[in-house]
């Protein structure tokens, strides 16, 4: 199937900066797009979704941009906590899907 | 509250035994999902339920089975057929399918 991929497995930021995590997707037909948080040992937690009509959305300290001409996606993090420290992936399905395609995730960690 | 539990968390089985993993939703959700996570990885689709007594395999079925005799209940069986069972296992649930996935904590499973 079509592939979703992260940029960087790896991410270290410091405690109250802003961080990025970007995520590339390789198919044009998909039409909604999420973010989630996975902490060790638990499953993965909703943290915000996107649809294709749309090119930013924001939630609590997060936003999401979708560039859909060069199938990009990245989750923006202001003033990153200690307990932002996790695995995110982001996920998309297309209108026709039958089930989310995961990327492999991006591990951020926030030093103090 | 609403939301959906995996059980149990830990279960260890010896090599060539089959075992079935519990997964209960009370969303009144629709779809529900099996995702393999193996460390460092994304979550890989086992299999998917849009509805009550129907399920379709995902992208690595084999030595794998489902049911979905209620709409509450999706429990896997992971079977002596499966060559490598040894992962956390996520079980997921939506509305619909291009909905947002509510997860449950997960079931780490371990052969010997």
């Amino acid at each position: 199937g079509e592939s979703v991929g992260l940029h960087l497995p790896t991410l270290s930021v410091q405690e109250g900066d802003n961080s990025i995590i970007n995520c590339a997707y390789s198919n044009s037909a998909s039409d909604y797009f999420i973010w989630y948080k996975q902490e060790s040992g638990k499953g993965p937690q909703f943290i915000i979704d996107i649809r294709s009509n749309m090119d930013k959305r924001q939630g609590q300290r997060v936003t999401v941009l979708l560039n859909k001409t060069v199938k990009h996606l990245s989750l923006q993090i202001a003033a990153t906590q200690p307990g932002d420290s996790a695995v995110y992936f982001c996920a998309e399905i297309e209108g026709s899907g039958y089930a989310l395609n995961f990327g492999k995730g991006t591990s951020l960690l926030v030093t103090p | 509250d609403g939301g959906i539990t995996q059980s149990p968390k830990y279960l260890f089985r010896k090599e060539g035994q089959n075992v079935t993993l519990s997964c209960e939703q009370n969303l009144n959700h629709d779809a529900m999902y099996w995702y393999r996570q193996d460390p460092g990885q994304g979550l890989r689709l086992i299999y998917y339920s849009q509805i009550v007594n129907d399920f379709q395999k995902g992208d690595i079925a084999e030595g794998y089975s489902v049911s979905r005799e209620k709409k509450e209940s999706f429990p896997l069986t992971v079977t002596s057929a499966q060559k490598n069972p040894t992962a956390f296992y996520l079980c997921a649930s939506s509305r619909q399918v291009s909905f947002g996935y509510t997860f449950g904590s997960g079931t780490r499973l371990t052969v010997v």
